[in-house]
């Protein structure tokens, strides 16, 4: 069965830290892996990874995406408290074409 | 620019009363609609996707229906709700398979 696995299931650190978010997956058709950040409502789309070892950055979040080791890893440096959120990992697979698996996402709360 | 939306943002509902959520896409034409289910602490999981008017595919067996009358517009349905659809509903798009979704804010539901 697919599935997708975050760890740690949640993470409370202080304002400058720099924190590092896991996703693992056993998806037999993958095709993309997706990180949202999710406040209080609708998740909002923060990264999509195809290819391995090519980082996407976006301010202070990175991710990079290892296919031969099955996972990808979420970087925030210098956190604020407004990066305190739940943060979800999907995997799309190619054989049904519209199937996000998610997991269960990690909950970082920033303290100041 | 496209938006989503969806009504009601919250809503309790009895046991065995039907149900109906609305959702609507602007600003595209012949979107890729989801519709998710988030359980308490939980990640999402689809529920219905849509690739065109009346057509719809259904992930999990449930009580729950969908349908697409117009090109923009999915809903979610329950001829009688159970406990166990109690959740926060999320609606998404999507122009087209391998480009990321976009959530709508979400309705949540409670069933007492």
């Amino acid at each position: 069965e697919d599935k997708v696995v975050q760890s740690p299931l949640s993470l409370v650190v202080h304002e400058g830290d720099t924190v590092t978010l896991n996703c693992s997956y056993e998806v037999t058709n993958f095709r993309s892996l997706l990180w949202y950040k999710q406040e209080k409502k609708a998740p909002t789309f923060l990264f999509m990874l195809t290819s391995s070892g090519i980082e996407k950055k976006s301010g202070r979040l990175s991710s990079i995406l290892d296919k031969k080791e099955l996972f990808s890893i979420l970087n925030i440096t210098a956190t604020q408290t407004g990066d305190s959120a739940v943060y979800l990992c999907a995997v799309e697979e190619s054989l049904s074409s519209y199937k996000l698996i998610f997991g269960s996402g990690t909950r970082l709360l920033v303290r100041p | 620019s496209q938006t989503i939306h969806q009504w009601p943002a919250t809503l309790v509902q009895p046991v065995g009363s039907p149900l109906s959520l609305e959702c609507t896409v602007e600003g595209t034409s012949n979107p890729n609609l989801y519709w998710y289910r988030q359980a308490a602490g939980r990640g999402l999981q689809l529920l219905f996707y849509s690739v065109g008017i009346g057509q719809i595919s259904s992930e999990v067996p449930q009580n729950l229906s969908a349908s697409r009358p117009q090109d923009r517009q999915f809903i979610l349905s329950s001829k009688k709700l159970l406990l166990s659809d109690s959740g926060f509903y999320l609606c998404a798009w999507n122009p087209t398979s391998g480009y990321e979704q976009y959530f709508g804010p979400g309705t949540r539901l409670t069933v007492t």
